[in-house]
């Protein structure tokens, strides 16, 4: 199995444009989670979602970010407009409903200039 | 609500010095899941252990080892005799699963430094 995949690796926006993260889970796996990490709050659940449903987005920063899972091998964080304070990494993690055994992807280091 | 504290910001040890992270955590379920990651510089999350809440015994595994104690709510992670390459950032973290969040819980980290 490739394991869970995030595109792109990096990204650099200017500030007040749309970026849009990507996220393919392992495939059977029933749960998938948005994580971001910085500096000053660490590793924060965004949202997750439960075979495609969201089950809690309590972590959502604000309106500007939203996420969507249209099927079960595909998932996308989108934050729009952008802002600097939205740089940071994001993880995206798979896990199979009757084994708690997560599996991250390699993250999408975000730069918004 | 479930919480993860890992006091200890930054550790530093010379090589083949042993070294423990601290991990103390809340929760209402009884049936949970505790973790530990290893961030090296690179960034990616390695999956290090994960040890239910029925589960009391200590686990090695070459040179790690970890200490779960229900009683105190502790989940401490060892290393003996260790070595550069185990510079890292280190996270421990909770995951419920009766009640609570699915979702994974995580501690604000241990940077460990090795130094030769």
């Amino acid at each position: 199995d490739a394991g869970v995949i995030q595109s792109p690796r990096h990204e650099v926006t200017e500030m007040g444009q749309e970026v849009t993260l990507r996220c393919k889970p392992i495939s059977g796996h029933d749960y998938l989670f948005w994580y971001r990490q910085t500096m000053m709050r660490g590793l924060e659940l965004l949202i997750y979602f439960n075979n495609n449903v969201p089950i809690d987005d309590s972590g959502m920063p604000e309106d500007r970010f939203s996420a969507k899972m249209p099927n079960a091998s595909f998932s996308t964080l989108k934050i729009q407009p952008s802002e600097p304070r939205d740089s940071a990494v994001y993880f995206c993690a798979s896990r199979e409903d009757s084994n708690y055994g997560y599996t991250f992807g390699s993250g999408t280091r975000l730069t918004v200039v | 609500a479930q919480k993860v504290t890992q006091a200890q910001t930054e550790i530093s040890v010379v090589e083949k010095e042993d070294v423990t992270l601290d991990c103390v955590y809340e929760t209402r379920d009884t049936t949970y899941y505790l973790f530990w990651y290893k961030q090296p510089p690179s960034g990616e999350l390695v999956f290090l252990i994960r040890r239910n809440s029925f589960d009391e015994q200590n686990e090695i595994s070459g040179r790690y080892s970890w200490n779960f104690q229900k009683s105190t709510s502790s989940f401490n992670f060892t290393i003996t005799a260790s070595q550069v390459v185990d510079s890292a950032v280190y996270f421990c973290a909770l995951s419920e699963a009766q009640t609570g969040r699915r979702a994974l819980t995580f501690g604000s980290g241990t940077r460990l430094q090795v130094q030769p």
